[in-house]
């Protein structure tokens, strides 16, 4: 089925632990994202990505990493994992500026 | 102040009443989008809107660029339709969003 796979979707890290998110599309979409969900502050950018080989930093980005090798996946790495990164993550992807976009079924984390 | 607000935070109704949620925002936008999220679950595009008025079955969507005003209207309200719904806009030409805070509604049997 079309659309973004997040994977996975529940983990509980201890402090100071690494560990990756990952986001697959299978649309061919050049523009992915990933989002941070906390209760009574909406959703907020940690990073995007315009194409493969091309990253740049949202609003929220201390603590995480993202690299994108090709148009599918846009991996989202969590360094040393902090109780602050408490959080519902989300992966989305368009095709362009001006198209609709598709969110992942999210991610929830919990560190300890 | 933020640059996407929306109205009433909470909303709770009873099955089949009219329904409206309301986003406003401050900055010039390329498009508007309404999302919704059911609980625990993922985000699905409702609506894209740069102008006017689209519809999809019971739910409308409205925009007036002037006022930097939309609203989300959904007709003969069910209990299914119990989520949180978000207003997103993009600035022109951005890729990403600035998302509102989100309107919790709550249909009632």
């Amino acid at each position: 089925n079309a659309g973004v796979t997040q994977t996975p979707k529940f983990q509980v890290l201890k402090t100071g632990q690494s560990m990756t998110l990952q986001c697959a599309q299978d649309m061919n979409h050049e523009y992915m994202s990933w989002y941070r969900q906390d209760p009574g502050m909406g959703l907020r950018l940690i990073h995007y990505s315009v194409g493969a080989g091309i990253t740049d930093q949202g609003e929220v980005p201390n603590g995480y990493n993202v690299s994108r090798s090709t148009t599918e996946d846009f991996p989202l790495r969590l360094l040393s994992a902090a109780p602050s990164q408490t959080s519902v993550y989300f992966c989305a992807s368009t095709l362009s500026w001006d198209t609709e976009a598709f969110f992942g079924q999210g991610t929830r984390l919990t560190v300890v | 102040k933020n640059e996407v607000e929306q109205s009433p935070q909470n909303l709770t109704a009873q099955e089949g009443e009219f329904i409206t949620i309301n986003c406003s925002y401050s900055v010039g936008i390329s498009a508007l989008h309404w999302l919704q999220q059911h609980p625990g679950g993922g985000i699905v595009s409702l609506f894209m809107l740069s102008s006017g008025k689209k519809k999809h079955g019971r739910l409308i969507a409205t925009i007036n660029i002037q006022e930097k005003h939309s609203s989300l209207h959904i007709t003969a309200s069910h209990p299914r339709d119990s989520a949180v719904y978000i207003c997103a806009v993009r600035n022109n030409y951005g890729q990403n969003f600035v998302f509102g805070p989100g309107t919790r509604l709550s249909v009632l049997p």
